[in-house]
């Protein structure tokens, strides 16, 4: 199975800063790499499909690049709403894995 | 308006068996591919199981065998047989749709979940 790292696995952020975070595959998964945030007591939500796809709706303070290996979900300038936890998933092969998540506070 | 929604959470001892049901809306649940990704209390996301519109179901190691998931097109549902329940299989279990677009995979739309516990 490809495994997934997520990085920071959590982080606090003023309003308006920057966030990063990152998350590797075990073994080359070309662009096939998915976002979701989910909020406390809700299902997730997709933000990103193919690496870098934004999904219908989703706030164009949210962005991500990567392939191969290595992947960045950006967060432009964070907003209170945004406070959740990240997951990347891989959607290479089955069985579809996902990273142990980041979760974004704010400071 | 495309909606997913589960039923039939519930406490099981273990060994027992459930079966979940998730129905769509707004959509046909024999044209995409369904899945069902659980999350214990507390954790990540696990991918279980997946349909594909032609029938073919492919499952997680640590379900296969245990669990089964189906289609019932003249109710656009899908369900999930599960048996010899263990305690590790405790977890809100959401049922989620993957448009596939072309080769790509994902998971655009998700129900609210519904709750296993299997406890004695």
């Amino acid at each position: 199975d490809i495994q997934m790292t997520q990085s920071p696995s959590s982080l606090s952020a003023s309003v308006g800063d920057r966030v990063t975070i990152t998350c590797r595959a075990s073994q080359s998964i070309s662009t096939f790499l998915n976002w979701y945030q989910q909020k406390p007591g809700q299902p997730p939500k997709l933000l990103i499909y193919s690496a870098s796809t934004l999904q219908s709706g989703v706030p164009s303070r949210f962005s991500g690049s990567g392939s191969g290996t290595d992947f960045t979900l950006i967060i432009s300038s964070l907003q209170s709403e945004d406070v959740a936890t990240y997951y990347c998933q891989q959607s290479y092969t089955t069985p579809w894995t996902f990273g142990q998540g980041a979760k974004v506070e704010i400071k | 308006e495309v909606q997913v929604v589960e039923s039939g959470g519930d406490l099981v001892p273990p060994g027992g068996s459930l079966r979940l049901s998730c129905v769509g809306s707004g959509f046909t649940v024999n044209s995409t591919y369904m899945n069902w990704v659980r999350q214990a209390p507390g954790k990540g996301l696990e991918w279980v199981a997946v349909i594909f519109p032609g029938g073919s179901t492919y499952y997680a190691d640590s379900v296969k065998g245990r669990f089964s998931i189906s289609r019932d097109n003249s109710k656009n549902m899908v369900h999930l047989q599960m048996k010899s329940l263990r305690a590790e299989d405790t977890a809100v279990y959401y049922c989620a749709r993957d448009p596939r677009l072309g080769w790509l995979q994902f998971f655009d739309y998700w129900g609210q979940g519904a709750l296993v516990t299997v406890s004695s």
